[in-house]
């Protein structure tokens, strides 16, 4: 079936170094693109979103990339902050339908 | 502005026993959602409610069941919870059905021993 996917499970990163977390999609139908983080014992919290009509979009601190050719999904966070450390999930929407939610990435920031 | 919330927030069983986890939410959305999380593992749906007065099966609905009570609670309930039930439980919110991003409350740890 259609799923979402992660390339790595952890990652590690030095303080002020920037992160890159990459997930890979399988529905060539999606057009909507999430990016969650979840905090230790909280719920997931949206980061940025992109749409399929797009191929990058910037927030504070993070842009998020989609090449739909290869149909993967990339969060790159700048400067990576002691905060940042959590679990990143990305979630895909097909035409309306519910969001499909990767497995995870859990990005580790060594100070 | 508390968004979507959550009670209990953790929870202990007994295999049998049955409970019900509340779900509330003040945005004024019309989708509701319940999920679970286990260790290692994506959020699987379990229902969902496109608006007040519909249900409807997500991918992992055995052992459950549901109720949109009105337009801001939406509750989930374990009739004979079972170990393989233990897991954290996400109650969200959106508007419209399956669009603009979730917004989660902060889980129920549930375990069943």
């Amino acid at each position: 079936g259609e799923s979402v996917g992660l390339h790595l499970p952890t990652l590690s990163v030095q303080e002020g170094d920037n992160s890159i977390i990459n997930c890979a999609y399988s529905n060539s139908a999606s057009d909507y693109f999430i990016w969650y983080k979840q905090e230790s014992g909280k719920g997931p919290q949206f980061i940025i979103d992109i749409r399929s009509n797009m191929d990058k979009r910037q927030g504070q601190r993070v842009t998020v990339l989609l090449n739909k050719t290869v149909k993967h999904l990339s969060l790159q966070i700048a400067a990576t902050q002691p905060g940042d450390s959590a679990v990143y999930f990305c979630a895909e929407n097909n035409a309306g339908n519910m969001l499909t939610f990767g497995g995870g990435t859990r990005l580790m920031v060594k100070p | 502005n508390a968004g979507v919330t959550q009670t209990p927030k953790f929870q202990v069983l007994k295999t049998g026993q049955s409970m019900t986890l509340q779900c509330a939410q003040d945005m004024n959305h019309n989708s509701m959602y319940w999920y679970r999380q286990d260790p290692g593992m994506g959020l699987r749906l379990i229902y969902y409610s496109a608006s007040e007065g519909t249900t409807d099966k997500g991918e992992v609905p055995n052992g459950y069941n549901v109720s949109r009570l009105n337009k801001r609670e939406f509750s989930l309930r374990l009739e004979s919870a079972a170990p393989s039930q233990t897991s954290v439980y996400f109650c969200a919110s959106s508007d419209p059905l399956g669009g603009y991003g979730y917004t989660f409350g902060s889980g129920t740890r549930l375990t069943v021993v």
